[in-house]
């Protein structure tokens, strides 16, 4: 089965830094899915990538896919206090998109 | 349009009882995930259902547990005989297809065994 890794576990920036995080996944990514997940709260979808070399943007957070190196990449710009929360990288296997499997997250900490 | 509803926000209940889990998905979503997120984990997959149908059912434990989703009504996650290993976050996420990534999920309900 599909593993996904991340890295870091957990990222303390101050409020005005750039930062990335991973998702590596064990086996060919056929589509890649960034989540923020707030404590308490659901997931909320904020990109999918499927195509090798493909980058997405949304507000201060951009995502890349590295098909090759089967790794994802997700970048924020100018960190803001609103940007913390857990960050969930998903991916599908092939077929049943839904049944993703998702990495272990990375708490981002923003210091005021 | 209201989002995918989890229903009870959070559940307690003592070992060996029972505990159900619902979920509404969204309106003119006929496709609905379980997940369950133990604490300081990952979320891990348990079963996929469109309606009246188990389609996969993977990741779901073969005992005690069972989901379905009626062609009326909330999909249903149901646990027997809780124990204190199942104190978890269980969400739910619905599709209008079984393509594409799960964009759309639910709260979560928190279940705390005692």
């Amino acid at each position: 089965s599909q593993e996904l890794e991340q890295s870091p576990q957990s990222l303390i920036v101050q409020e005005g830094k750039n930062l990335t995080i991973n998702c590596t996944s064990s086996k060919t990514l056929y589509g890649l899915y960034w989540y923020k997940q707030k404590y308490g709260e659901g997931l909320i979808f904020l990109m999918m990538l499927q195509k090798g070399g493909e980058e997405k943007s949304h507000e201060k957070i951009t995502a890349k896919l590295d098909e090759k190196k089967q790794q994802s990449s997700l970048h924020i710009t100018a960190s803001q206090p609103s940007h913390a929360g857990i960050y969930l990288c998903g991916a599908d296997g092939n077929t049943n998109a839904g049944k993703s499997t998702f990495g272990d997250g990375t708490t981002l900490t923003v210091k005021p | 349009n209201a989002g995918v509803m989890q229903n009870p926000r959070h559940l307690v209940r003592r070992r060996g009882q029972e505990a159900r889990l619902r979920c509404s998905p969204m309106k003119g979503h006929s496709h609905v995930y379980w997940y369950r997120q133990l604490p300081e984990e990952g979320l891990k997959f348990m079963v996929y259902l469109q309606k009246e149908n188990i389609i996969d059912e993977s990741g779901m434990p073969k005992e005690r547990f069972s989901a379905e989703f009626p062609k009326e009504g909330p999909s249903i996650l149901r646990i027997q005989q809780v124990v204190r290993g199942d104190s978890a976050a269980y969400f739910c996420a619905s599709s209008p297809s079984d393509w594409g990534p799960a964009q759309f999920f639910g709260p979560g309900t928190r279940l705390t065994v005692l």
